[in-house]
């Protein structure tokens, strides 16, 4: 099986546009999750989808935004970049979305510069 | 506030000798735990599941303990190996949906 994919890998922007990336779960996989990951906070919770719908959340603002498709595949947002967001963006799926009852798959990540 | 801590950001040993990285949480009551491998560059990568009702688990040369009286959870690497570098991460289930994790430590293993 494929493992999970992300695109872009690498992404630079300017602070105030807009960055949508995007995550391909493991094929049957219906539980995609997304990560924010900086030298300074390490791994932060952004938010969960699971079958189209949001299920939980982190604390973040709402500029940061996702949704899910019918085939599981995932899009996160972020409006008006700010320098801070500069990150790597990781995205993890699960067969059923059970949290620590199961392994997460994580992609490679995008990884995003705000000049 | 709920915290995950792991114990230092960095950890030096020599090869051959036994690593041991803690975990320790606050204000969670995690049903499971995990550690995950990083290397520079990737996602993480799933090592090892612990229940809460599991004492310790084993897989070849990992060993994981979880202690929910402590609220801590040790992972070690028995006869580290310089291959055995990377960052670990634990992470912990919060209410059953989806997963918590530390900063990491970041590991290396000299020869």
């Amino acid at each position: 099986k494929a493992g999970v994919t992300q695109t872009p890998r690498y992404l630079i922007k300017t602070r105030g546009q807009q960055v949508t990336l995007s995550c391909s779960p493991i094929s049957g996989h219906r539980s995609v999750s997304w990560y924010q990951q900086t030298p300074g906070q390490g791994l932060q919770f952004l938010f969960e989808y699971f079958s189209e719908t949001q299920r939980n959340k982190g604390n973040f603002p709402g500029r940061f935004s996702g949704r899910q498709f019918s085939n599981s595949r995932s899009e996160m947002n972020v409006s008006t970049l700010e320098l801070g967001d500069s990150a790597l963006y990781l995205c993890a799926s699960s067969l059923a979305g059970q949290g620590g009852q199961e392994t997460q798959y994580f992609g490679p990540g995008t990884r995003l510069l705000v000049l | 506030s709920q915290k995950i801590e792991q114990n230092s950001e960095a950890l030096n040993i020599q090869e051959g000798k036994t690593a041991t990285l803690t975990c320790n949480y606050t204000n969670y009551s995690p049903a499971y735990l995990q550690w995950y491998r990083q290397d520079p560059g990737r996602g993480p990568v799933f090592l090892l599941l612990i229940r809460e009702n599991e004492k310790e688990k084993r897989k070849e040369r990992l060993k994981v303990t979880f202690d929910t009286t402590l609220k801590q959870s040790l992972f070690h690497i028995t006869a580290s190996q310089p291959a055995d570098s990377a960052t670990y991460l634990c992470a912990l289930d919060d209410s059953g949906n989806d997963m918590r994790f530390g900063a990491g430590t970041r590991l290396t293993v000299k020869p």
